[in-house]
């Protein structure tokens, strides 16, 4: 059983460009979670979704940010007009079922850079 | 809303000596509380996990946490470091809904 897979690992992009970050469950999970870790600091929630429904997007800049889970394919985070403050790793969580005593299972992160 | 501190950013301990890293949370009710470990480029793997009961839990990699109310924390503790066992230790609180909230995490450098 594959783990929560993330792509691209690293992504690089000059300021103004936009940066699209791709998130594919577990199998079987519906619940994607996304986070943003900046450097020298612990991970911050930034939305919460589920197939199609974003449940909770408070953790998320009201511009330039979205995020998405179609019904099928992975979940995408977008982020228009990169600025460098955006340089940071963000990470994806998939869970079974939804609420923090279910375990959010973590992909490996994509390292986005903004030169 | 619920926060996490973990005072220290960094330790180093030798190889084979006890360890303990130090997580003190803020919330209102009972937490679910949680210990992560990121290893270089790589994502979370959870250590273990508190929600209720027993207030000592075992995780894996032999790790252990100790959920004291009176003093809000949840300290990691392991008996003997491995060398392996260098790497970034996040905790977490998790409230009554889907919001985890981490500490600003711990770098554990293991000196051989």
């Amino acid at each position: 059983n594959a783990g929560v897979m993330q792509n691209p690992r690293h992504l690089v992009r000059r300021r103004g460009q936009e940066a699209r970050l791709r998130c594919s469950p577990m199998k079987g999970h519906s619940h994607v979670y996304w986070y943003r870790q900046l450097p020298e600091e612990g991970l911050k929630f930034m939305v919460y979704l589920q197939k199609e429904n974003i449940i909770d997007e408070s953790g998320m800049p009201k511009e330039r940010f979205s995020a998405e889970f179609p019904k099928e394919g992975p979940s995408i985070l977008r982020i228009q007009q990169v600025v460098r403050g955006d340089s940071a790793a963000y990470f994806c969580a998939s869970s079974k079922l939804a609420g923090v005593y279910n375990e959010q299972f973590f992909g490996p992160g994509t390292r986005l850079t903004v030169l | 809303a619920q926060s996490v501190t973990q005072p220290d950013i960094h330790i180093t301990v030798s190889e084979g000596a006890s360890l303990e890293l130090r997580c003190n949370y803020s919330y209102g009710a009972t937490p679910y509380l949680f210990w992560y470990v990121q290893s270089p480029g790589q994502g979370l793997q959870l250590l273990l996990k508190y929600f209720s009961g027993d207030t000592l839990v075992q995780g894996i990699k032999g790790f252990e946490a100790e959920f004291k109310r009176s003093q809000s924390s949840f300290n990691l503790r392991k008996p003997s470091v491995h060398w392996s066992d260098a790497a970034e230790y996040f905790c977490a609180v998790g409230a009554n809904n889907n919001d985890m909230r981490f500490g600003a995490g711990t770098r554990l450098t293991v000196k051989p």
